[in-house]
């Protein structure tokens, strides 16, 4: 089946620095991808949508400068967390659609926390 | 204000018994309803998916029941195993409600425990 690589599983940082996560999409072309966190015990909240080829769409309160996505081709979608402090920390999973099938294909998750 | 509420945070059966989880919503009108399974520190997991023309859905021992009437779907897993053990989530689309490109909101949730 269609597969969704999320790269790193975890990462550990100094508040101040930057994080790139990074999704892949396996076998099929994701023109869209979408960038989830969620905290612990809680359900996973959509903070932005990726559009290959143009800006993403962020869900309402979410900082577009704080969280810069960048969908450069049909199968790579990446989340930066910039100038990253501790309340930052969270998992944060994303995911795609294959054409022609029911349900969200997701990553693996990155359990990122700031230290 | 739109929620979807799975009114049980966690469920404790045992194994063999059948698990019900609920999922209510308010102010949706959703085109469809899905199911995903978590494990801790994973995504989610596609399990299901039921239109709102559909009334019931199978697929081995899981069956998914959707009212549009009662803004109420209910998740069945029959004989379940101690491997059942997950937290499920339910999903609505709501692109109907807001007029934008197809995009899911998550349910809070049911941590499912299945003992021997």
């Amino acid at each position: 089946g269609a597969v969704v690589s999320q790269h790193p599983s975890r990462v550990i940082c100094k508040s101040g620095t930057s994080v790139k996560i990074e999704c892949r999409s396996l076998d099929f072309q994701a023109t869209t991808m979408f960038w989830y966190r969620q905290f612990p015990k809680k359900s996973l909240m959509l903070m932005a949508t990726s559009n290959e080829g143009s800006k993403a769409t962020y869900e309402q309160g979410v900082e577009k400068d704080k969280f810069l996505i960048n969908h450069a081709s049909l199968t790579l979608s990446t989340l930066t967390v910039t100038s990253a402090h501790p309340e930052d920390s969270s998992f944060y999973i994303c995911s795609a659609r294959v054409q022609g099938q029911n349900g969200y294909t997701f990553g693996s998750g990155t359990r990122l926390t700031v230290v | 204000s739109q929620k979807i509420e799975q009114n049980s945070e966690a469920l404790n059966i045992q194994e063999g018994k059948t698990a019900t989880l609920t999922c209510n919503y308010t102010n949706y009108s959703p085109a469809y309803l899905q199911w995903y399974r978590q494990d801790p520190g994973r995504g989610p997991v596609f399990l299901l998916l039921i239109r709102e023309n559909e009334k019931e859905k199978r697929k081995e021992r899981l069956k998914v029941t959707f009212d549009t009437t009662l803004k109420q779907s209910l998740f069945h897993i029959t004989a379940s195993q101690p491997a059942d053990s997950a937290t499920y989530l339910c999903a609505l689309d709501r692109s109907r409600n807001t007029g934008t490109a197809s995009k899911l909101t998550f349910g809070t949730g049911t941590r499912l425990q299945v003992t021997l």
